[in-house]
């Protein structure tokens, strides 16, 4: 069964940029019917979209965090890669990582764990 | 960027009895290849969301049948026909039709 599992530094200072990995375990992330993304959750919150990253590479950012915001895909170690830069308290968050099935359910179908990143200095 | 409503807030809701949660767009979610691409997702507490319904009525895998999704268009309805202890928790609508992907802001379910 496949699983997600997001791991990365839980304390980033601010103007420091956040950098996460999502580890695949259980099956390819080159198939080309899924799709990988990331959401983040601020303490007590609602959920917000990051971004998403599809099996060749393209990417799709939210418009909001666009310019701060980098995807990236390792097929050869199955993770892919959250950097989000220039980071400010309001960034503190816990980060999902996500698979995305892109044909009969276009969405997302599984979550990881989530990690909580805190911004501070 | 669309942005989805939910109501209610907060919904207490007596064990047994069935629960509503409506999710409301700000523009219709139908895509140019004739589907709504709304989903549901439960988040029960400290763990992370879980993916129920996707195209407004169809329940995913392992996915209780008291768990039911309707609408078209712009206003869509989670139903749960018979809340169980373990539905207790926070229910996002969501939307895959066009980028960015938005949700709605939650809708907690507990027991009175």
């Amino acid at each position: 069964q496949l699983q997600l599992q997001e791991s990365g530094p839980g304390l980033v200072k601010p103007s420091e940029t956040l950098s996460l990995t999502c580890t695949v375990s259980g099956d390819s992330i080159s198939r080309s019917s899924y799709y990988w993304g990331w959401i983040r959750q601020p303490p007590g919150k609602g959920l917000e979209w990051i971004g998403s990253i599809s099996y060749s590479g393209k990417t799709y950012y939210n418009s909001s965090l666009n310019s701060r915001v980098t995807l990236s895909l390792d097929t050869s170690k199955t993770q892919f890669s959250l950097r989000l830069s220039s980071v400010t308290a309001a960034d503190t968050a816990v980060y999902f990582c996500s698979r995305e099935q892109i044909t009969a359910v276009r969405g997302v179908i599984q979550w990881g764990q989530g990690t909580l990143v805190t911004v501070s200095s | 960027d669309i942005v989805l409503t939910q109501t209610p807030l907060s919904s207490p809701v007596t064990l047994g009895q069935p629960a509503s949660i409506s999710c409301r767009s700000s523009q219709s979610l139908v895509h140019s290849d004739g589907n709504t691409y709304l989903s549901w997702h439960q988040q029960r507490p400290g763990q992370p969301p879980r993916l129920l319904i996707y195209k407004i009525s169809n329940r995913f895998s392992g996915v209780p049948d008291r768990f039911s999704g309707s609408g078209a268009g712009t206003d869509f309805t989670l139903q749960i026909s018979r809340v169980e202890a373990e539905d207790v928790g926070v229910y996002y609508c969501m939307q895959t039709t066009q980028y960015p992907v938005t949700f709605g802001g939650g809708t907690k379910v507990e027991i009175k």
